[in-house]
């Protein structure tokens, strides 16, 4: 596999369910993002990993709760969700998070959402 | 604080014919300019970027896109759009903003009719 991964890439769920989105990018890279976007607004930033620390926490709501054993892996555990978290959940990663310019992202297929 | 806004929700263009996609930006200091697009169906990809030097980014598939200080813009262009060109493209800028951070656009689908 190369580039970035994200399994599921279809998921319904309901309010009570736990679930658990995966990541995996096979690029060499220190940083991953989750991203969640929803149709007519621009992608919001959920969370920024860099050498596995969480480096940036975009006020999101707690019934979302990532992890990142390792650099080449991003988890998203999602726990009551709400009918309006329906969206796309892209991955992403790239060479760093920090002040380097040459950062361009690569994003994974991403992970359709429904909340039922 | 940083922004990017992409004023047009959509493009349409007939094929043959030249493009704009248009994004401008509010950054302090240098900013980092990016453009992304996602085709129907696939994910999201990088397609260019401006660092500095140059201000014309010349891209894939024909695209080039502009940076313009004096008016914070950084639009995308084609010469002649292809029917294959039809895609959601968003505009990100990098800056410091209390930190470094990427931001991204609500995003411009641009659709060729043939």
């Amino acid at each position: 596999e190369t580039g970035v991964t994200q399994t599921p890439r279809h998921l319904v769920m309901g309010m009570t369910n736990k679930k658990s989105l995966k990541c995996e990018q096979h690029l060499g890279h220190n940083a991953m993002y989750w991203y969640k976007q929803s149709a007519k607004k621009p992608l919001e930033l959920m969370f920024v990993y860099s050498l596995e620390e969480r480096v940036e926490n975009n006020s999101v709501p707690s019934r979302f709760s990532p992890e990142c054993p390792n650099s080449s892996h991003l988890f998203l555990h999602l726990h009551t969700l709400q009918p309006e978290d329906s969206a796309l959940y892209l991955c992403a990663s790239s060479q760093s998070s920090g002040a380097g310019g040459n950062n361009e992202q690569f994003f994974g297929p991403g992970t359709r959402l429904t909340v039922l | 604080a940083q922004s990017v806004a992409q004023p047009e929700d959509q493009v349409n263009v007939a094929e043959g014919n030249p493009l704009t996609v248009k994004c401008t930006y509010s950054v302090s200091g240098n900013p980092y300019l990016f453009w992304y697009v996602q085709y129907p169906n696939r994910g999201l990809q990088f397609f260019l970027k401006y660092i500095t030097g140059d201000n014309l980014v010349k891209g894939s598939y024909g695209f080039e896109a502009e940076f313009n200080k004096s008016q914070t813009s950084f639009h995308l262009k084609k010469p002649s759009a292809l029917v294959s060109d039809s895609a959601l493209y968003f505009c990100a800028v990098r800056g410091w903003s209390g930190g470094f951070k990427t931001i991204f656009g609500a995003g411009t689908r641009l659709f060729v009719k043939a």
